[in-house]
């Protein structure tokens, strides 16, 4: 069965700093993989995804994930933190096409920029 | 821009009600889906629908249902609310099977029901 893991439920960076939101997904079969970010009182909004093309994605906003099969994991990247990245980020696992789409959610990391 | 509108932002609603939480995209999407979305547990699938009055059980289906009748309409019923329904409800869609996990999920902006 597929899951995913999310090491830190909260992170803070200083502004300009590096953010690095971590990923670990296990799949029985090679997985197709999501970023998503979410914005106080909004929906989810997709930020990147490996669909098995290039290991490193690039996304909006500046961000890029690399996918490394040997670690199983999809780690969320950012060169340089701006005050507009605080938000919740939800890494996701969906097993590929299949009769309906079933994505499974990680339990989110809560991003906090300091001035 | 494609969009899913969740009805309501914000809703209370008092113990042992019915509750109707209402869902509409403007993409002629396939898939439909309704998470919750609670502090320190993700966002877990309640139903999903793949097809005009087809549904099907998420993980968490207990003390809810849903009903589709029209492709792009997708109501989430909470049958007598209970306080532990307090949430964040979350409707998503997805072009049609097979496609969700290559493009991805569109959200609505949510609802936050509190049952009091």
């Amino acid at each position: 069965a597929q899951s995913v893991t999310q090491l830190g439920s909260h992170v803070s960076v200083s502004e300009g700093a590096l953010v690095l939101l971590r990923c670990n997904y296990s799949s029985s079969v090679p997985p197709y993989l999501f970023w998503y970010v979410q914005y106080p009182n909004q929906g989810l909004q997709l930020l990147l995804k490996y669909t098995s093309a290039a290991t490193l994605v690039k996304g909006i906003n500046g961000f890029e994930a690399e996918f490394k099969k040997s670690e199983t994991s999809f780690h969320l990247t950012k060169p340089s933190a701006h005050m507009s990245d605080a938000a919740e980020y939800f890494c996701a696992v969906s097993e590929g096409k299949t009769s309906y789409d079933k994505v499974i959610f990680g339990p989110g990391t809560s991003l906090s920029v300091i001035p | 821009d494609v969009k899913v509108t969740q009805s309501s932002r914000y809703l209370v609603k008092r113990t042992g009600e019915k509750v109707f939480l209402e869902c509409v995209q403007d993409m002629d999407h396939e898939n439909m889906f309704w998470y919750r979305q609670d502090p320190g547990l993700g966002l877990r699938l309640i139903y999903f629908s793949y097809d005009v009055k087809m549904k099907e059980k998420g993980d968490i289906p207990e003390g809810y249902s849903v009903s589709r009748e029209k492709k792009e309409r997708f109501s989430l019923i909470l049958e007598s609310a209970s306080t532990n329904q307090t949430s964040m409800y979350l409707c998503a869609s997805s072009l049609s099977p097979g496609t969700g996990d290559i493009y991805g999920y569109t959200f609505g902006s949510g609802t936050r029901l509190t049952v009091v």
